[in-house]
């Protein structure tokens, strides 16, 4: 009974590079979301994805790409990682677009 | 444009007290509403949500919320704290009209429960 899982939980890495962090839900949900924390500005959203091959920008989205080819999974690619992008990602879903999220135990990025 | 405040950065009750965490909200149309908590280095929890219905939401661990259209506010609310409810708290709003659209979220308030 997985529910919503991320990995890595921690990665560091160098300007520039690309770092792709994974996301995957056992539930079926339909729905799939990044945010990224930081202090001072909550949550904020990135995209979010309605079903397999529908996808959204949030909030953030500059530097960012996601892919959604199956429910389970909505990996989220930073191109070129800069150190703004340094932060704590999470990944949430939910049955619907009105239902309450589920969120993972994040993922602490830090950008050298 | 709908928008989430949390007025009040840290609250700070003793044990055993009632507290209280301020959220407002502005949504065009009818809000879905929804308080999550988040502790030390882990995911947020969902504490309860308001859809439709009574105002007066219960959650887990004894929490509780009303909403109150009029002042636009779902406060979360508790009648006896506890040293291990202290951590971040938030409140998060979507329009009930806007199919697809993702949550808004607060900036968060830190509550600290003395003992």
């Amino acid at each position: 009974d997985a529910g919503i899982t991320q990995s890595p939980r921690y990665k560091i890495t160098e300007t520039g590079r690309q770092v792709t962090l994974m996301c995957h839900q056992t539930w079926s949900h339909s729905y799939m979301f990044w945010y990224r924390q930081d202090l001072g500005h909550g949550l904020r959203l990135i995209y979010y994805s309605a079903a397999a091959d529908i996808t959204d920008k949030g909030e953030v989205p500059d530097g960012y790409v996601v892919s959604r080819s199956k429910t389970e999974n909505f990996p989220l690619t930073l191109e070129s990682a800069t150190r703004s992008q340094t932060s704590v990602y999470f990944c949430a879903s939910s049955l619907q677009g009105y239902s309450e999220q589920f969120f993972g135990p994040g993922t602490r990025l830090t950008v050298l | 444009a709908q928008s989430v405040a949390q007025p009040e950065d840290q609250v700070k009750v003793a044990e055993g007290n009632p507290l209280t965490v301020k959220c407002t909200y502005s949504v065009s149309g009818n809000p879905y509403l929804f308080w999550y908590v988040q502790y030390p280095n882990r995911g947020l929890q969902f504490l309860l949500k308001y859809i439709t219905g009574d105002n007066l939401v219960k959650g887990s661990y004894g929490f509780e919320a009303e909403f109150n259209k009029s002042q636009t506010s779902f406060h979360l609310k508790k009648p006896s704290a506890l040293v291990s409810d202290s951590a971040l708290y938030f409140c998060a709003v979507r329009a009930a009209n806007q199919a697809g659209t993702a949550l808004i979220f607060g900036k968060g308030t830190t509550l600290s429960v003395s003992s």
